[in-house]
C-alpha cells in the first residue's frame, strides 16, 4: 500500500520560531508537493521538487523555503513562523505515469501564536 | 487569470444520485482531477478526464466538455460515508494543477 508519512499532524509553535515539516514517500516517486490548504481557498502550492537537490517555488513561496537530500524525503522549513502561517500543510508525491495522480499525506495542522 | 469552479456545499439524500459541477478557466489543459477529501483526512484520487466523455468506475463517473471548460462527478447510490469535500483541479500547459475550492457534499439519512 503506497504510503505518504507526515511528521506531525499537530503542532503549536509561538511567532519567530522555527518550524520543521517533514515528509517521507515509500513509492520512489521523483516528484514531492507541499501545499497548504485555507477555508474556503483552493489548495496552493509553496514548494515542489523534480529530484534529489532540485526545487521550485510554487505560488506562494515567502516565508518558507524546502530541502530533499534524499529522493523519500521531502522537509518544509518556516525560518520564522507568523500567525499568517497558521494553516493545514500537506505533502503529496507523484510519479510519472499516464496521470500523474498526486497521493497526499495525513496533513500537518499548525497553530501559529 | 487562471480559475476552477465548483459549488461550496451540496446535500443529498442517502440512496440518491448527486452532480458536482466544476467550470474551469485555465492557461492551457492537460486533464482535470477529481479528488475525495473526508474531514480531518488526506485528500485521496478518484478520478483522471483527458479527453472528452464520460469515465465510468463504479458508483462514480466523471464527465470532461475540454470545448466547454466544465466537468461534473456524478456519484450514484449515495452513501453515508461519501460525506465529504469533492475537489476538482486542472493540469495547465504547464502541468501545474490549479484547484478549486471544493465543494462540501452531505449526505442526509
Amino acid at each position: 500500500d503506497v504510503k505518504v508519512t507526515q511528521s506531525s499532524r499537530y503542532l503549536v509553535k509561538r511567532t519567530g520560531e522555527k518550524v520543521f515539516l517533514e515528509c517521507v514517500q515509500d513509492m520512489d516517486h521523483e516528484n514531492m508537493f507541499w501545499y497548504r490548504q485555507d477555508p474556503g481557498l483552493g489548495l496552493r502550492l509553496i514548494y515542489f521538487s523534480y529530484d534529489v537537490k532540485m526545487k521550485e517555488k510554487g505560488d506562494i513561496p515567502e516565508g518558507y523555503s524546502v530541502s530533499r537530500e534524499k529522493k523519500e524525503r521531502f522537509s518544509l522549513i518556516l525560518e520564522s513562523a507568523s500567525t499568517n502561517q497558521t494553516s493545514m500543510y500537506l505533502c503529496a508525491s507523484a510519479g510519472t505515469g499516464f496521470a500523474g495522480e498526486l497521493f497526499f499525506g495525513e496533513g500537518s495542522r499548525l497553530t501559529v501564536l | 487569470g487562471q480559475n476552477i469552479d465548483q459549488p461550496t456545499e451540496m446535500t443529498a439524500t442517502e440512496g440518491a444520485i448527486v452532480q458536482i459541477n466544476c467550470t474551469y478557466q485555465t492557461s492551457g489543459f492537460n486533464g482535470l482531477f477529481w479528488y475525495q477529501q473526508h474531514a480531518g483526512e488526506a485528500p485521496t484520487f478518484l478520478s483522471y478526464n483527458v479527453l472528452d466523455g464520460l469515465e465510468e468506475k463504479g458508483r462514480f463517473s466523471s464527465f470532461l466538455s475540454r470545448s466547454k471548460g466544465y466537468s461534473y462527478l456524478l456519484l450514484k447510490e449515495l452513501q453515508m460515508k461519501d460525506s465529504a469535500s469533492y475537489l476538482c483541479a486542472v493540469k495547465d500547459s504547464n502541468y501545474q494543477l490549479i484547484w478549486g475550492a471544493g465543494t462540501k457534499l452531505i449526505i442526509k439519512p
